[in-house]
């Protein structure tokens, strides 16, 4: 499967722990994408990579949410000390960097559920 | 109010219907707009986009966009059961613009 991949598929934690997700890209793509879903929401942007660099951070990202990209390949999004607010579904996206990208391509998502 | 409304349904209809799906926005700078379908517990696929005003046709799928009215429609003609997912609209300032708006997604049930 040439598709995104993402690990966990789920995550169950208590409140106050913290997590880590992966992203694995589509190979040859440069730009990666973290979004947040609520149940009945549309994704929300929370963070951009073009190849190792952090080039966006939406203000939804707080001092609790950090993410990589080392070496421009997987990325890994952790979240410290959760909160109840944080269950959601965790998207990762990848394009190409060409002048007429426009479709970002999805992977599963990772459910995190905060007890 | 946010920037981009969509009806979050749910939209049922019977198989073969032809189904509207719509949504309406108020930042006047979006020049892409994107549909994008989910299924349960999948992350969201590319059905189709377009760029500025305008229609464009791809199979069963026809999306338009109405930039003086500030309002996108997609259709789906004749309906088949496996159409049964979330539909979200998606939109954004330019090609390279990677901050994507969205929609909150409407749930179409296509009934057999």
């Amino acid at each position: 499967d040439t598709g995104v991949s993402q690990n966990p598929r789920h995550k169950i934690t208590k409140r106050g722990q913290n997590v880590t997700f992966r992203c694995d890209p589509i190979s040859e793509h440069n730009r990666l994408y973290w979004y947040r879903q609520t149940l009945g929401q549309g994704p929300e942007f929370l963070t951009y990579f073009q190849n190792e660099a952090q080039l966006e951070k939406s203000r939804l990202l707080s001092d609790r949410f950090s993410a990589e990209r080392p070496k421009g390949s997987f990325s890994t999004l952790e979240i410290q000390r959760t909160e109840q607010g944080d269950s959601a579904m965790y998207l990762c996206a990848s394009s190409p960097r060409t002048s007429t990208s426009i479709e970002q391509f999805f992977g599963p998502g990772t459910r995190l559920t905060v007890l | 109010q946010k920037e981009v409304e969509q009806d979050p349904g749910p939209l049922s209809v019977p198989e073969g219907a032809i189904v509207s799906l719509n949504c309406t926005y108020s930042n006047s700078a979006f020049q892409y707009f994107m549909w994008y379908r989910q299924y349960s517990r999948k992350g969201p696929e590319l059905l189709m986009y377009t760029y500025s005003s305008g229609n464009k046709e791809d199979g069963r799928f026809t999306a338009q966009v109405d930039k003086s009215s500030k309002y996108i429609s997609l259709f789906i003609r004749d309906s088949q059961p496996s159409d049964s997912a979330t539909y979200l609209c998606a939109m954004s300032r330019g090609a390279s613009n990677y901050q994507l708006i969205w929609g909150a997604g409407t749930k179409l049930i296509i009934k057999p």
